[in-house]
């Protein structure tokens, strides 16, 4: 398996209040994701990351931030959790990006804001 | 909105009988990719079709490629048990320029021993 650790796995928090996710590889890939997935819209994504300090937004980035301050970490941030991000968030990664294709995904973590 | 759609959005089959689920996406694409996800856990990566290839192996798993009707289907052949998961199919449309792995919404295959 790929060395991908998401932390926190599971948090529960209330409106308003910020929370930060951490996606952390061993595996030394350049390119990381992340998702959220929700029933009936699959996953989507959020932000990613083509090397440090490089970050781009995916298609629902509102309301959230991305750090990657050196390879093997890929912070995400949301600055004033709101109910509507209650999800499953997932951190993937892809050592060359499109051309090559595979994502690894991690274990993923359960967001619950009352 | 997504770029892929699964369909059936469930299924359900007899141990040993095959499943396909089918992925239509909207605008041309450098690959197309299939993932497994069991529940409560992250997605693992089955089998990649570029969109110069029209059928593509790997063990029990048949994957073609359309990309005149913009839809590719993945068959799993003589299913068991353990295939039991949900089944997404992920593209990178060339119009994107970068690296952006688009999803459908999956189908939930169970497999009944």
């Amino acid at each position: 398996d790929a060395g991908i650790t998401q932390s926190p796995r599971h948090k529960v928090t209330e409106t308003g209040t910020p929370v930060t996710l951490r996606c952390h590889q061993t595996e030394n890939h350049r390119y990381m994701y992340w998702y959220r997935q929700d029933p009936g819209h699959g996953l989507r994504l959020i932000h990613y990351s083509y090397g440090v300090k490089d970050t781009d937004k995916g298609e629902v980035s509102d309301g959230y931030s991305v750090s990657r301050s050196k390879t093997e970490d890929f912070l995400l941030t949301l600055e004033s959790a709101t109910s509507s991000q209650t999800s499953v968030y997932f951190c993937a990664i892809s050592e060359s990006g499109l051309r090559s294709g595979e994502l690894f995904f991690g274990e993923g973590s359960r967001l619950t804001v009352l | 909105s997504q770029q892929g759609e699964e369909d059936p959005q469930a299924l359900s089959i007899q141990e040993g009988e095959n499943a396909t689920m089918n992925c239509s996406y909207k605008t041309s694409i450098n690959n197309l990719q299939w993932y497994r996800q069991n529940s409560g856990r992250g997605l693992v990566h089955l089998i990649l079709i570029r969109s110069n290839e029209r059928e593509k192996h790997s063990g029990r798993l048949r994957v073609t490629l359309d990309t005149s009707k913009k839809s590719s289907s993945l068959l799993i052949t003589a299913s068991r048990a353990a295939d039991t998961a949900s089944y997404f199919c992920a593209t990178v449309p060339t119009t994107s320029g970068t690296y952006k792995y688009i999803f459908g919404t999956g189908t939930r295959l169970k497999v009944l021993a």
